[in-house]
C-alpha cells in the first residue's frame, strides 16, 4: 500500500538556522498539508497546498515558513530561522480530494537548540 | 473558533474490557469526521471516518464509531479491548467550507490495554 515519507526522520538544529523539511506525498494525491505537534500538545494544522500555491494557513504559518514542490514529486517545508519554540514533531498529509482523507507520513522531529 | 474536546487524556483497561472514547466538536455547519490512531513508535493511520449516510461508522480492527449531530459528538468504541489496542487516539474534524479543509484536531487519549 502507498505510504507517504518523510525525510529527515530527526533532524536537530542550532537556533537561526534555516531547515528544510522533505515529504514525498502518495503518487495520485494533489492536496498536501503540513501539521505539527510540540510535546505534549495537540496536531496543530500548518499549511495547506494545491496547485502549487498555499490554499490556507493558520497563524503559526508567519513569514518564517514556506512551502513548495519545486520537482513534482517532494513537498517540502522551510524554516528560515529556527527559533527554539520551532521545536517539534512535523508531519506531512496528503490527499486525493479537498474533502478527502488526509494521509499522513511518519514525522520528522526537529530539535532546535 | 473551531475545536474538539477529547475527554480522556489517559485510559487503562484490561484485556476485554469494553471502551468508549468520547469527542465533542464546536462547529455550526457541517463537517467531516475522522478517528486517527498513533501506535507506538508508528505514524497516524486512519480508524474510521464520517462524512455523510449512516451515523454508526464501522471502522478498522472492530472499531466503531456513532456521530449524534444534536451532541456534536463522535465517540469512538470498541467491545473488547486487546493489548494490541494500546495506542494514543486523535479525534479529528474537517469543517466543510469550500475546499482544501484542514484537520482540526483533539488532544488525543492515551489507552494502555493490559493483558
Amino acid at each position: 500500500e502507498p505510504e507517504v515519507t518523510q525525510t529527515p526522520s530527526h533532524q536537530v538544529t542550532q537556533m537561526g538556522q534555516e531547515v528544510i523539511l522533505r515529504c514525498v506525498p502518495i503518487s495520485n494525491h494533489l492536496y498536501f498539508y503540513w501539521y505539527r505537534q510540540i510535546l505534549g500538545q495537540k496536531v496543530e494544522f500548518l499549511v495547506s497546498f494545491y496547485n502549487n500555491e498555499i490554499s490556507e494557513k493558520s497563524e503559526i504559518f508567519d513569514d518564517q515558513f514556506s512551502v513548495e514542490r519545486p520537482d513534482g514529486s517532494n513537498f517540502t517545508l522551510k524554516i528560515r530561522s529556527t527559533k527554539l519554540e520551532d521545536s517539534a514533531m512535523y508531519f506531512c498529509a496528503t490527499g486525493r480530494g479537498d474533502t478527502d482523507t488526509q494521509y499522513f507520513g511518519p514525522g520528522t522531529r526537529l530539535t532546535v537548540l | 473558533a473551531q475545536s474538539v474536546s477529547q475527554h480522556n487524556h489517559h485510559v487503562i483497561l484490561s484485556e476485554a474490557a469494553s471502551l468508549e472514547l468520547g469527542c465533542n466538536y464546536s462547529y455550526g455547519g457541517t463537517v467531516n469526521l475522522f478517528w486517527y490512531v498513533q501506535y507506538p513508535g508508528q505514524h497516524l493511520q486512519l480508524l474510521l471516518k464520517y462524512f455523510s449516510g449512516d451515523p454508526l461508522v464501522k471502522g478498522i480492527k472492530g472499531f466503531e464509531a456513532e456521530f449524534i449531530k444534536s451532541k456534536f459528538s463522535f465517540n469512538l468504541r470498541k467491545p473488547s479491548v486487546q493489548w494490541s489496542d494500546t495506542a494514543e487516539y486523535f479525534c479529528a474534524v474537517t469543517p466543510i467550507s469550500g475546499g482544501y479543509n484542514k484537520l482540526i484536531f483533539g488532544a488525543g487519549t492515551r489507552l494502555a490495554v493490559h493483558p
